[in-house]
């Protein structure tokens, strides 16, 4: 089983529906959970921090499930602005070293007007 | 305030040149990380700093690559000789903690001809 793993897509979701994925993750001991958002040609950036009793931000709401090992992504009235790759980060305790800080490789979001 | 800056934006060079990516963090973080991004292979670790002090380099893909951190406002990834197959996005990362959300550059879109 990969270290993170996510469906890749793309999902294409009419806009003002609502969307989820997930991200899988092995290693039980994985301590930090982030969502990021990269756009085309573009650098990730932190979307929110995802708490053990799950939060929200507006559209969005992140949840943590620590016995089946993944997190969500939740996205409610879906913008044509939300098309962008979903990344995933998990770490791991310290100690960790470089592998401690794993992406994964991203879900392809498509909101079709 | 001013974010991860990251050069150059581009870079086009012959295979078996000398290519330096440079690195400045944002002020008062205390972790670096270099990244590399290519379609097959998503965001991959090769190497990250704290305080300065390299932690982990296994994510360095061989010796052509390498690098250094002499102070903390600034760190460079050298690769020599450059190859083809290092064709990738670059980006340069920095966190307040050391597994704490991390903030990216806008990247370094390298091509070795």
């Amino acid at each position: 089983r990969k270290e993170v793993e996510q469906d890749p897509g793309p999902f294409n979701v009419p806009e003002g529906a609502t969307v989820a994925f997930n991200c899988t993750y092995s290693n039980s001991a994985s301590q930090s959970f982030f969502w990021y958002r990269q756009d085309c040609r573009k650098e990730p950036k932190l979307l929110m921090s995802v708490y053990s009793s799950g939060n929200e931000d507006g559209r969005f709401t992140a949840q943590l499930n620590r016995a089946s090992q993944y997190i969500s992504l939740l996205i409610r009235d879906s913008k044509l602005s939300d098309s962008a790759t979903y990344l995933c980060v998990v770490t791991r305790p310290s100690g960790g070293g470089a592998d401690g800080l794993t992406f994964g490789k991203g879900t392809h979001l498509i909101i079709q007007p | 305030d001013a974010g991860v800056i990251q050069s150059p934006r581009h870079e086009v060079t012959e295979m078996g040149q000398e290519v330096t990516l440079r690195c400045k963090p944002i002020s008062g973080h205390n972790s670096l990380f270099w990244y590399r991004q290519t379609m097959m292979r998503g965001l991959e670790l090769l190497i990250y700093f704290n305080n300065n002090v390299p932690i982990d380099d296994s994510g360095m893909p061989e010796d052509r690559f390498s690098a250094k951190m002499p102070n903390a406002s600034f760190s460079t990834l050298k690769i020599q000789p450059s190859e083809p197959r290092d064709s990738a996005v670059y980006f340069c990362a920095s966190s307040l903690v050391e597994r704490g959300p991390q903030h990216f550059g806008d990247g370094t879109r390298l091509s070795i001809l």
